[in-house]
């Protein structure tokens, strides 16, 4: 099992250009979570999928966009990006199983910066 | 509203020490608690989950606990190795939402 994969691991944008980030996970998760990391912020919660076809807003969505048209899959868009969106984006899934509730798996991040 | 503080921010020791770290948290109507490692660059690696009807967690060195009541748990590393070296990571649910609130981290370094 690859666990969650994402693509790409590194991307420079600059300023009003868009791009899609992707995460993929082969463990058959309904829980699939978009998350940014940022010095002295921690990890937050961008936007989430409790199952194919839903998505719903976290923390800090503003700027975001995300889908679900795959289980297996969850897309994170930048429609116009903003300097203040150069951080490391990680996605992170997990089951629904009750004894495993909440243990979410991360994927390797993606460093992205906008200039 | 949930937080979660981990202090200190950063330990160094030399190797084979025990060593302790500490997560607090505020609300503790929690369901679990998580403990991470992220790697320099890397992305975060589950090591312990513990449910809120369990007292403590082990995997190999590694042995977690937890007290609801006083909104701590707490992270053991027997014998630690210049490979445990990582920041460590411990979150927590914020109560019915599917967000995980986290602590900034403790940067730990095990020299030789």
């Amino acid at each position: 099992n690859a666990g969650v994969t994402q693509t790409p691991k590194f991307r420079v944008l600059k300023t009003g250009q868009s791009m899609t980030l992707l995460c993929a996970q082969d463990m058959n998760h309904e829980y699939m979570y978009w998350y940014r990391q940022d010095p002295g912020m921690g990890l937050r919660l961008i936007h989430y999928s409790v199952g194919e076809g839903t998505t719903a807003k976290g923390e800090v969505p503003d700027g975001y966009n995300v889908s679900r048209l795959k289980k297996q899959n969850f897309l994170l868009g930048l429609e116009s990006a903003a300097p203040s969106q150069t951080s490391v984006y990680f996605c992170a899934s997990r089951s629904d199983s009750l004894s495993s509730y909440n243990e979410q798996f991360f994927g390797p991040g993606t460093r992205l910066t906008v200039l | 509203k949930q937080e979660v503080t981990q202090i200190p921010a950063a330990l160094s020791v030399p190797e084979g020490e025990n060593l302790v770290l500490n997560c607090s948290f505020t609300d503790s109507a929690i369901y679990n608690l998580q403990w991470f490692r992220q790697d320099p660059g890397k992305g975060l690696t589950s090591l312990l989950l513990i449910q809120s009807s369990q007292r403590e967690q082990t995997s190999g060195r590694l042995n977690a606990s937890l007290d609801k009541s006083s909104g701590r748990s707490t992270l053991y590393i027997a014998a630690s190795q210049p490979g445990d070296s990582a920041t460590y990571l411990c979150a927590v649910p914020q109560g019915g939402s599917e967000k995980l609130v986290f602590g900034k981290g403790m940067k730990l370094t095990v020299n030789p």
